[in-house]
Protein backbone atom coordinates (compact mmCIF):
# COMPACT_ATOMS: atom_id res chain seq x y z
CA UNK A 1 0.00 0.00 0.00
CA UNK A 2 2.57 2.11 -1.34
CA UNK A 3 1.85 6.12 -0.10
CA UNK A 4 2.38 9.59 -1.86
CA UNK A 5 5.30 9.57 -3.89
CA UNK A 6 7.67 12.15 -4.91
CA UNK A 7 10.56 12.21 -7.26
CA UNK A 8 13.40 13.62 -7.21
CA UNK A 9 13.78 13.82 -3.52
CA UNK A 10 16.55 16.36 -4.03
CA UNK A 11 16.74 18.41 -7.06
CA UNK A 12 19.74 20.86 -7.84
CA UNK A 13 19.47 23.62 -10.50
CA UNK A 14 21.13 26.91 -11.52
CA UNK A 15 19.40 30.30 -11.82
CA UNK A 16 17.37 30.11 -14.85
CA UNK A 17 17.29 26.62 -15.27
CA UNK A 18 13.81 24.70 -14.88
CA UNK A 19 12.84 22.79 -12.23
CA UNK A 20 10.40 19.44 -12.76
CA UNK A 21 9.10 17.80 -9.41
CA UNK A 22 6.42 14.53 -9.74
CA UNK A 23 3.81 13.07 -7.24
CA UNK A 24 2.07 10.42 -7.99
CA UNK A 25 -0.91 10.32 -5.40
CA UNK A 26 -1.83 7.65 -3.13
CA UNK A 27 -3.77 4.55 -4.83
CA UNK A 28 -7.59 5.42 -4.70
CA UNK A 29 -6.75 9.55 -4.52
CA UNK A 30 -8.12 11.61 -7.12
CA UNK A 31 -6.87 15.28 -5.69
CA UNK A 32 -3.59 16.36 -5.69
CA UNK A 33 -2.94 19.47 -3.46
CA UNK A 34 1.11 21.34 -4.22
CA UNK A 35 2.16 23.42 -0.60
CA UNK A 36 5.70 25.07 -0.51
CA UNK A 37 7.69 25.46 2.66
CA UNK A 38 10.27 27.75 2.74
CA UNK A 39 13.14 28.04 5.50
CA UNK A 40 11.61 28.15 9.16
CA UNK A 41 8.33 28.43 8.21
CA UNK A 42 4.82 26.24 7.45
CA UNK A 43 3.82 24.52 5.07
CA UNK A 44 1.80 27.34 2.53
CA UNK A 45 -1.18 26.07 -0.27
CA UNK A 46 -0.10 26.49 -3.79
CA UNK A 47 -2.47 24.21 -5.94
CA UNK A 48 -5.36 21.97 -6.09
CA UNK A 49 -5.93 19.67 -9.12
CA UNK A 50 -7.98 16.93 -9.70
CA UNK A 51 -7.10 14.77 -13.35
CA UNK A 52 -7.06 17.04 -16.03
CA UNK A 53 -8.06 19.97 -14.24
CA UNK A 54 -6.52 23.02 -12.37
CA UNK A 55 -9.21 23.49 -9.44
CA UNK A 56 -7.33 26.20 -7.60
CA UNK A 57 -3.92 27.78 -8.01
CA UNK A 58 -4.76 30.84 -5.91
CA UNK A 59 -1.55 30.31 -3.61
CA UNK A 60 0.47 29.57 -6.67
CA UNK A 61 3.07 32.59 -8.14
CA UNK A 62 1.52 33.92 -10.98
CA UNK A 63 4.76 33.86 -13.19
CA UNK A 64 7.32 30.98 -14.11
CA UNK A 65 5.20 28.44 -12.29
CA UNK A 66 2.72 25.57 -13.15
CA UNK A 67 1.15 22.68 -12.39
CA UNK A 68 -0.55 20.20 -14.37
CA UNK A 69 -2.05 16.43 -13.43
CA UNK A 70 -2.83 14.57 -16.32
CA UNK A 71 -5.24 11.79 -17.07
CA UNK A 72 -2.29 9.39 -17.00
CA UNK A 73 0.80 9.84 -14.90
CA UNK A 74 2.12 11.84 -11.99
CA UNK A 75 1.11 15.17 -11.13
CA UNK A 76 3.75 17.76 -12.90
CA UNK A 77 5.16 20.96 -10.78
CA UNK A 78 6.88 23.19 -13.01
CA UNK A 79 9.00 25.64 -12.08
CA UNK A 80 10.84 28.04 -14.89
CA UNK A 81 13.95 30.35 -14.68
CA UNK A 82 14.36 29.16 -11.26
CA UNK A 83 15.52 31.82 -9.25
CA UNK A 84 17.19 31.33 -5.66
CA UNK A 85 14.01 32.23 -3.40
CA UNK A 86 12.64 29.55 -5.26
CA UNK A 87 14.39 27.37 -2.68
CA UNK A 88 12.39 25.03 -0.52
CA UNK A 89 10.78 21.73 0.27
CA UNK A 90 7.79 20.95 -2.12
CA UNK A 91 5.57 18.70 -0.31
CA UNK A 92 2.47 16.97 -2.21
CA UNK A 93 -0.41 15.85 -0.82
CA UNK A 94 -3.18 13.54 -1.96
CA UNK A 95 -6.99 12.96 -0.56
CA UNK A 96 -9.90 10.57 -1.44
CA UNK A 97 -12.84 12.27 -3.15
CA UNK A 98 -15.05 13.67 -0.42
CA UNK A 99 -12.40 13.89 2.43
CA UNK A 100 -10.36 16.68 0.99
CA UNK A 101 -9.49 18.25 4.59
CA UNK A 102 -7.45 14.86 5.22
CA UNK A 103 -4.23 14.93 3.57
CA UNK A 104 -1.75 12.59 3.22
CA UNK A 105 1.80 14.21 1.95
CA UNK A 106 4.42 12.99 0.57
CA UNK A 107 8.36 13.04 1.51
CA UNK A 108 8.87 16.22 -0.46
CA UNK A 109 11.67 17.61 -2.73
CA UNK A 110 13.97 19.71 -1.85
CA UNK A 111 14.85 21.95 -4.42
CA UNK A 112 18.25 24.14 -4.19
CA UNK A 113 18.89 26.40 -6.58
CA UNK A 114 22.36 27.55 -6.76
CA UNK B 1 -8.76 34.00 6.99
CA UNK B 2 -7.48 31.53 9.17
CA UNK B 3 -4.29 31.33 10.64
CA UNK B 4 -2.73 28.94 13.02
CA UNK B 5 0.24 29.79 16.16
CA UNK B 6 2.42 27.93 17.52
CA UNK B 7 4.28 29.65 20.18
CA UNK B 8 7.09 27.57 21.03
CA UNK B 9 9.51 27.03 18.36
CA UNK B 10 11.98 24.89 19.96
CA UNK B 11 11.38 22.40 22.98
CA UNK B 12 13.81 20.53 24.49
CA UNK B 13 12.53 17.41 27.10
CA UNK B 14 14.47 14.56 28.55
CA UNK B 15 13.62 11.30 27.83
CA UNK B 16 10.44 9.81 29.36
CA UNK B 17 9.52 13.26 30.29
CA UNK B 18 5.95 14.92 29.17
CA UNK B 19 5.54 16.76 26.47
CA UNK B 20 3.38 19.58 25.34
CA UNK B 21 2.93 21.56 21.88
CA UNK B 22 0.70 24.58 22.17
CA UNK B 23 -0.78 25.19 18.84
CA UNK B 24 -3.83 28.21 18.50
CA UNK B 25 -5.73 29.29 15.81
CA UNK B 26 -8.09 31.66 14.24
CA UNK B 27 -10.95 30.21 12.08
CA UNK B 28 -14.60 31.70 11.16
CA UNK B 29 -16.07 28.28 10.95
CA UNK B 30 -16.23 24.93 12.57
CA UNK B 31 -12.38 23.99 12.51
CA UNK B 32 -11.00 20.99 11.74
CA UNK B 33 -7.57 20.57 13.00
CA UNK B 34 -4.67 18.01 12.19
CA UNK B 35 -1.22 17.83 14.30
CA UNK B 36 1.47 16.62 11.50
CA UNK B 37 5.18 15.71 12.67
CA UNK B 38 7.79 15.41 10.41
CA UNK B 39 11.35 13.50 10.78
CA UNK B 40 14.21 15.39 9.31
CA UNK B 41 14.33 14.82 5.84
CA UNK B 42 11.09 12.81 5.68
CA UNK B 43 7.51 14.11 4.47
CA UNK B 44 4.61 14.66 7.06
CA UNK B 45 2.84 12.11 8.75
CA UNK B 46 -1.05 12.71 10.10
CA UNK B 47 -0.61 12.42 13.98
CA UNK B 48 -4.72 12.61 14.64
CA UNK B 49 -7.06 15.22 13.80
CA UNK B 50 -9.89 16.91 15.21
CA UNK B 51 -13.22 16.94 13.86
CA UNK B 52 -16.08 16.52 16.04
CA UNK B 53 -17.30 14.69 19.04
CA UNK B 54 -14.83 13.93 21.82
CA UNK B 55 -12.88 17.25 22.48
CA UNK B 56 -9.81 14.87 23.38
CA UNK B 57 -8.70 12.98 20.43
CA UNK B 58 -6.48 9.59 20.62
CA UNK B 59 -3.60 9.30 18.05
CA UNK B 60 -0.54 7.32 16.81
CA UNK B 61 2.90 6.82 18.59
CA UNK B 62 0.78 7.33 22.04
CA UNK B 63 0.37 11.26 21.21
CA UNK B 64 -3.19 12.92 22.46
CA UNK B 65 -4.92 16.55 21.60
CA UNK B 66 -7.40 17.97 23.28
CA UNK B 67 -9.54 20.61 21.56
CA UNK B 68 -10.67 23.80 23.36
CA UNK B 69 -13.08 25.94 21.97
CA UNK B 70 -13.21 28.78 24.43
CA UNK B 71 -9.19 29.05 24.57
CA UNK B 72 -9.20 28.46 20.32
CA UNK B 73 -6.44 25.53 21.55
CA UNK B 74 -5.34 22.33 20.31
CA UNK B 75 -2.42 21.46 22.31
CA UNK B 76 -0.48 18.15 21.27
CA UNK B 77 0.25 15.79 24.35
CA UNK B 78 2.96 13.15 25.22
CA UNK B 79 3.13 11.25 28.87
CA UNK B 80 6.48 10.06 27.91
CA UNK B 81 8.48 10.97 25.23
CA UNK B 82 10.71 8.43 23.74
CA UNK B 83 13.80 9.41 21.85
CA UNK B 84 12.42 8.73 18.44
CA UNK B 85 9.93 11.63 19.18
CA UNK B 86 12.73 14.34 18.24
CA UNK B 87 10.98 16.01 15.35
CA UNK B 88 9.48 19.12 13.53
CA UNK B 89 5.83 19.06 14.84
CA UNK B 90 2.96 21.16 12.94
CA UNK B 91 -0.40 21.85 13.55
CA UNK B 92 -2.83 22.41 10.79
CA UNK B 93 -6.73 23.95 10.28
CA UNK B 94 -8.91 23.39 8.03
CA UNK B 95 -12.97 22.70 7.69
CA UNK B 96 -15.03 20.25 5.80
CA UNK B 97 -14.32 20.22 2.10
CA UNK B 98 -11.89 23.12 2.63
CA UNK B 99 -8.59 21.61 1.64
CA UNK B 100 -6.38 24.62 1.73
CA UNK B 101 -5.01 23.64 4.96
CA UNK B 102 -2.85 26.27 7.30
CA UNK B 103 -0.13 25.23 9.09
CA UNK B 104 1.90 26.80 11.97
CA UNK B 105 5.49 27.55 11.75
CA UNK B 106 6.05 24.12 13.79
CA UNK B 107 8.10 23.15 17.18
CA UNK B 108 10.98 21.77 16.93
CA UNK B 109 11.19 18.88 19.53
CA UNK B 110 15.01 17.71 21.00
CA UNK B 111 14.63 14.59 22.95
CA UNK B 112 17.99 14.57 25.51
CA UNK B 113 19.38 11.17 27.15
Amino acid sequence: NAGVMQNPRHLVRRRGQEARLRCSPMKGHSHVYWYRQLPEEGLKFMVYLQKENIIDESGMPKERFSAEFPKEGPSILRIQQVVRGDSAAYFCASSPQGAEETQYFGPGTRLLVL
Amino acid sequence: AQSVTQPDIHITVSEGASLELRCNYSYGATPYLFWYVQSPGQGLQLLLKYFSGDTLVQGIKGFEAEFKRSQSSFNLRKPSVHWSDAAEYFCAVGAIGDYKLSFGAGTTVTVRA
